[in-house]
């Protein structure tokens, strides 16, 4: 069975930092493109940052492009994203996602989130 | 504003069909077949329902169908149960990104 687990989310103030892990189970992690989603609270869905198999090819939403940053490690099966310079607008639930192909854009399996509330 | 146009409500009796459309661009949902749709229950994370246009992951009802035309997507599910009310969101591909429609929320009467 397939388990993403989220963590690292929580309250930050404006301008700081945050890194989400995503643990990863119940399949080969290596061979799978990961993505991050997120959701703001009420809001609809927004595709935040995807990276392929192997690492090699990486992209982000407009809205966080130079913000944040994906990545990935294969010993640990785990995705990550470190979030830098957040904004009021980053507040959202973030889902951690697998990909059903190694670089591919349908996002099979989805974690059950981690919130991240961005507030002074 | 969302890359994707889906109406943001739609609504149905038990038992009958209903359609929901994802409009998009020649640059996303006209350049390409990579159309998912995902279901999403109040507080749960969204679920796959529809990738490929219309293709159906294993365990996902047959109630569920997805087509495309031109730079317009579509979802329909028959047969309305009370399960089926729930938020549907539409995706696709887009130059090296992924972009999401609205979303639109689905009453079963």
């Amino acid at each position: 069975e397939v388990q993403l687990v989220e963590s690292g989310g929580g309250l930050v103030q404006p301008g700081r930092s945050l890194r989400l892990s995503c643990a990863a189970s119940g399949f080969n992690f290596d061979d799978y493109a990961m993505h991050w989603v997120r959701q703001p609270p009420g809001k609809g869905l927004e595709w935040v940052s995807s990276i392929s198999w192997n690492s090699g090819s990486i992209g982000y939403a407009d809205s966080v492009k130079g913000r944040f940053t994906i990545s990935r490690d294969y010993a640990k099966k785990s995705l990550y994203l470190q979030m830098n310079s957040l904004r009021t607008e980053d507040t959202a639930m973030y889902y951690c996602v697998k990909d059903i192909d190694s670089s591919g854009y349908v996002l099979q399996y989805w974690g059950q989130g981690t919130l991240v509330t961005v507030s002074s | 504003q969302s890359a994707l146009t889906q109406p943001a409500s739609v609504s149905g009796s038990l038992g009958q069909s209903i359609t929901i459309s994802c409009t998009g661009s020649s640059s996303d949902v006209g350049a390409n077949n990579y159309v998912s749709w995902y279901q999403q229950h109040p507080g749960k994370a969204p679920k796959l329902i529809i990738y490929d246009v219309s293709n159906r992951p294993s365990g996902v009802s047959h109630r569920f169908a997805g087509s495309k035309s031109g730079n317009t997507a579509s979802l329909t599910i028959s047969g309305l149960q009370g399960e089926d009310e729930a938020d549907y969101y539409c995706n696709s591909y887009r130059l090296n990104t992924v972009v999401f429609g609205g979303g639109t929320k689905l009453a079963v009467l």
